[in-house]
């Protein structure tokens, strides 16, 4: 079945650091990709998608682009603030199948 | 912006207790479902539902859960007779037909 596997955590940064969360996927067909991103005593939210190969997502200064020769969905962010301390999660479905989520990537971003 | 909400925040049960959780989804959305997450885990999927009946479970959706969409906005996950490891945090999700799913803020369940 499809899958998602993510770097594991923790990460630590200090602020302003550059940051990659790595992600890459197995699936069948061309699925949706998707990070999440859950702060501290909070639901997931969606922080960017991308539905087809090659699309990049953005949002708050994150990036993520579909890489289907390498299977791929790398979350970055050039400068990370100790507000982007969070679990991220990379996820995938197929139309409106349930998502397939990643183990999670804690980030804690230190000033 | 719209928003799915959840009801209650927090729940805390004695093991064997029934539990029902509350949904409302976004309102023009038609797909709903249930994921969960235990403490430190990913997220689970638990449960779809679609015009009026489950389209997809996991094999974590057993017997003891149902869910049930009993008027036009709620969206409720039942489990009859609670377990210790049911503690988790119970996540609610809608989405129109397009991929993307919108999640509400959780319950935290704890079975004790």
């Amino acid at each position: 079945g499809d899958s998602v596997t993510q770097m594991e955590g923790p990460v630590t940064l200090s602020e302003e650091a550059f940051l990659t969360i790595n992600c890459t996927y197995t699936a069948t067909g061309y699925p949706s990709l998707f990070w999440y991103v859950q702060y501290p005593g909070e639901g997931l939210q969606l922080l960017l998608k991308a539905t087809k190969a090659d699309d990049k997502g953005s949002n708050k200064g994150f990036e993520a682009t579909y890489r289907k020769e390498t299977t791929s969905f790398h979350l970055e962010k050039g400068s990370v603030q100790v507000s982007d301390s969070a679990v991220y999660f990379c996820a995938l479905n197929s139309g409106n199948t349930p998502l397939v989520f990643g183990k999670g990537t804690r980030l804690s971003v230190i000033a | 912006e719209p928003e799915v909400t959840q009801t209650p925040s927090h729940q805390v049960t004695q093991m064997g207790q029934e539990v029902i959780l509350r949904c409302v989804p976004i309102s023009n959305h038609l797909y709903f479902y249930w994921y969960r997450q235990i403490l430190g885990q990913k997220v689970e999927f638990l449960v779809s539902f679609y015009n009026n009946e489950i389209s997809e479970k996991s094999e974590i959706f057993d017997d003891q859960f149902s869910v049930e969409r009993p008027d036009g906005s709620n969206f409720t996950l039942k489990i009859r007779s609670t377990k210790l490891e049911d503690s988790a945090m119970y996540f609610c999700a809608s989405g129109q037909r397009e991929e993307t799913q919108y999640f509400g803020p959780g319950t935290r369940l704890l079975v004790l």
